[in-house]
């Protein structure tokens, strides 16, 4: 395993409410991800990061903010969560000679 | 960016050899093809990686020909438990750092006793 884990698994909120979802990984690895997965769509990133305090938007960053302050933690924000972004939320890390990556089990987020 | 095309399903019976082919007409120079497994709520497991020819690890192969405009992952003789959905992906994630990949839906295979 890539040491690589979500918090929480499980949330359910109301819209209008702030959300934060967190990655941890022990692995000391630079580049750690945030995407969403929903039915009819592959695997959409919604930010990156490439090492602490560097962050970038991926193709659906709006409405979310992250935040890195240490190499191990990504965190992901939903400042006032909406329906929309009901999903279920994948953290990963890159590593490996290849450039793999190495995926959390992932937090099934439900805004009602 | 390259995109892949693969098929949506396929079916297969236990202790038969799957192969699932993906259609990559545009890839870079710079490219490979990265292929990963997702099981029900999980994440995707990476599988395998290659640039050309044929690459083979303790799950599967890989075969790409000279073009590279396609390639092939090879299950041999699966079992229930590859029942999943396959990803292929192309892109410069060796030099790169991924954030340009492009997630198609994938090909859901089910493996039938």
């Amino acid at each position: 395993d890539a040491g690589i884990t979500q918090s929480p698994r499980h949330k359910v909120t109301e819209t209008g409410t702030p959300v934060t979802l967190r990655c941890h990984q022990t692995e000391n690895h630079r580049y750690m991800y945030w995407y969403r997965q929903d039915p009819g769509h592959g695997l959409r990133l919604i930010h990156y990061s490439y090492g602490v305090k560097d962050t970038d938007k991926g193709e659906v960053s709006d409405g979310y903010s992250v935040s890195r302050s240490k190499t191990e933690d990504f965190l992901l924000t939903l400042e006032s969560a909406t329906s929309s972004q009901t999903s279920v939320y994948f953290c990963a890390i890159r590593g490996g000679d290849t450039g793999e990556l190495f995926f959390g089990e992932g937090s099934r987020l439900t805004v009602l | 960016l390259a995109k892949t095309t693969q098929p949506i399903s396929m079916d297969s019976y236990e202790g038969q050899e799957v192969n699932i082919t993906c259609s990559h007409n545009n890839i870079a120079t710079n490219d490979y093809i990265t292929w990963y497994q997702q099981f029900p709520s999980q994440g995707p497991r990476f599988i395998i990686q290659g640039y050309k020819t044929k690459v083979t690890n303790e799950v599967a192969s890989l075969f790409i020909p000279a073009d590279r405009k396609s390639s092939t992952l090879s299950l041999p003789r699966v079992s229930l438990s590859d029942t999943a959905v396959y990803y292929c992906l192309v892109g410069d994630s060796v030099a790169g750092n991924n954030r340009k990949l492009i997630w198609g839906l994938g090909t859901s295979l089910a493996v039938n006793p």
